[in-house]
């Protein structure tokens, strides 16, 4: 079975540019998060996905952060304009249902300078 | 609002000695808790969850335990080996309009040879 794949692995930008990552979870997972985390500290979770459908963005900056689940499968988070806080890894994570097991993808490493 | 703190941060231990890693959270209202394992830049890697009627899990060498009433949970590794060196988390599931992980910070695990 393919585990959660993400991309880019690694981007590097400058402050006030955009930047995209896509997430592709494992098949049939309904459920869709995705945490930044900061270096030093565990995850937080910036928004939950129900198939297409946004059940938690409580912790989510909207007015820089937005993020969408094309179809119930894919997802892209997008950061526009990126500040220099914005450096961290941001993990994507799937679940069958809610509250069942989450399984983690490789995560993108992200710099703004 | 659930917090979750893991003690201590970092930990050297030199191989083959078991070992506890710990943790505690601030309200008791969680559905589960779970360990997971996260290696550089690599994702989480889930390996104990304990429903919240549960007192303890195991796999393998590790084992888990969970005292609801107290806001504590205990990782337990038997017998130290070089690869279970890595940063191991503790999570609660929430339900917080959805059911969602609160993270801790992590402890770093060094096992030396």
């Amino acid at each position: 079975e393919a585990g959660v794949a993400q991309s880019p692995r690694y981007k590097i930008i400058e402050k006030r540019q955009s930047v995209a990552f896509w997430c592709n979870p494992i098949s049939g997972h309904a459920t869709l998060y995705w945490y930044q985390q900061i270096l030093g500290q565990g995850p937080k979770l910036l928004i939950q996905f129900q198939n297409n459908g946004v059940v938690d963005d409580s912790q989510l900056p909207k007015d820089r952060f937005s993020a969408e689940r094309l179809k119930g499968v894919d997802s892209t988070l997008k950061i526009q304009p990126a500040k220099l806080e914005d450096s961290a890894v941001y993990l994507c994570a799937s679940s069958l249902w809610q509250g069942e097991t989450q399984y983690f993808g490789p995560g993108t490493r992200l710099l703004v300078l | 609002k659930q917090e979750v703190t893991q003690i201590p941060a970092a930990l050297s231990v030199p191989e083959g000695e078991n070992l506890v890693l710990n943790c505690s959270f601030t309200d008791s209202a969680i559905y589960n808790l779970q360990w997971f394992r996260q290696d550089p830049g690599k994702g989480l890697t889930s390996l104990l969850l304990i429903q919240s009627s549960q007192r303890e899990q195991t796999s393998g060498r590790l084992n888990a335990s969970l005292d609801k009433s107290s806001g504590r949970s205990t990782l337990y590794i038997a017998a130290s080996q070089p690869g279970d060196s890595a940063t191991y988390l503790c999570a609660v599931s929430i339900i917080q309009g959805a059911q969602k992980l609160v993270f801790g910070q992590g402890t770093r695990l060094t096992i030396n040879p």
